[in-house]
Formats: structure tokens, sequence, C-alpha cells
């Protein structure tokens, strides 16, 4: 099937450590997108990439890196540096921003 | 950091009426908007994306108006069904490049 895989669907994270969340995308999208959200708001822009090798930081990147190196996989690793890391994020593509994105069915990251 | 306003917050609807609310959003150099509905325990679906001044869309009982010139668009919900109970989500972008930033979402509630 066609579309976008995330996982884990549920991640812990111990205090001091780093976790990476896998996006993976079989549509042929260049863009893809991570967003957080927290309980009660909306979608908050992380990291976002347009094409291969190549990424921008959205409005909250701060304790998170990324990486670009295929097209079809996104990584979003949350690093020890951010502080307030429980959330729920979701990866997304699309082929152009006036055309709709796709999401994945999301991660829940919680800190033990 | 763009700024992207949804109102009212949330909202109360009687099953059967009908209701609408608001994406207000910076009006230079737009290049697309996008609504979202979001349901609990799934992923955000696309609605509309809509790029023309003037430009109105309909899916079923959702339709959708667009004003590029002042910056704002509004989602109308014909006869509330419980079904339509969720978050829906407005996102403009700016170019054909250009991150694609949320606001943070009118919650509606249908009251059978």
């Amino acid at each position: 099937d066609g579309g976008i895989t995330q996982s884990p669907k549920y991640l812990f994270r111990k205090e001091g450590q780093n976790v990476t969340l896998s996006c993976e995308q079989n549509l042929n999208h260049d863009a893809m997108y991570w967003y957080r959200q927290d309980p009660g708001q909306g979608l908050r822009l992380i990291y976002y990439s347009q094409i291969v090798n190549d990424f921008q930081k959205g409005d909250i990147a701060e304790g998170y890196s990324v990486s670009r190196e295929k097209k079809e996989s996104f990584p979003l690793t949350v690093t020890s540096a951010q502080k307030n890391p429980t959330a729920f994020y979701l990866c997304a593509t699309h082929r152009g921003t006036d055309e709709k994105l796709f999401f994945g069915s999301g991660t829940q990251l919680s800190v033990l | 950091i763009l700024n992207v306003e949804q109102s009212p917050q949330s909202l109360h609807v009687q099953e059967g009426d009908s209701t609408n609310f608001t994406c207000s959003f910076p009006s230079s150099n737009f290049y697309a908007l996008h609504w979202y509905r979001w349901e609990t325990a799934k992923s955000p679906e696309a609605l509309f994306v809509m790029t023309l001044n003037g430009d109105e869309k309909k899916k079923g009982r959702i339709s959708a108006t667009l004003n590029t010139k002042e910056g704002y668009s509004y989602l109308y919900i014909k006869g509330s069904q419980p079904e339509d109970s969720a978050t829906y989500l407005c996102a403009p972008s700016y170019s054909s490049a250009s991150k694609i930033i949320f606001g943070s979402g009118t919650r509606l509630s249908i009251r059978p």
C-alpha cells in the first residue's frame, strides 16, 4: 500500500537519552515535515525538508535534529537538549504546497 | 513566526444546526490555503486546498471560501452531524516550496 509509516507508535525516553522517531514514505513525494502536538493545542512545525540532503528549521526546532539522506526517509531525533519532549509527533508529506498533506499515524513520546 | 489565527477556539453546536468558523492569515505573498479535519485517534484528513481569491470549494455538507486580499477563509458545515465532531485546522503557504504552518484549530463538538 502507498502511504506513510511512522514507528514506533509509542516511545518512552529516559532522562538524558536521545531517541529517534522513524518516518518512511513510498508516495514519491519530495517534501516531508515533522509536527508536534501538545494536549489541547494545534500542530507546531519542528523541521521540514523540500528535497534530499536539505532541510529547514521550523518554529520549534531546538532540541531536535533530522536528516534526509534518502527521499523515502526523514527520521527525527529528540535529543537530551529537548527538556519537554512529551508530545504526539506527526510526520507528513506532499508533492507541493498547493497540494494536500498526507499524514502518518503518529508517535506518542513520553518521558520515564 | 507566521501568525495564523483560527476562531473560535472551540464550538458546541446542536445536531442539525449549521455553523462556520474562520481562519485568518497574512495576505502578503499568499500561495495556498489548506483545511484539514482531525478526529480523535486518527490522522488529519485534507478537506480543501485553495489558491484563488474568491474560490469556493464544497465537499458534501462542508464548504469553504477564500479571500486572499484580506487574508481570511471561512469553513461552513451545513446540518451538523455527530460525525462532524473534530478539530478543524487551517494552514497557509507562501510559495511552492515554503513551509506549511498550522493555526491552533477550532474544536467542534456536536450535541445530539
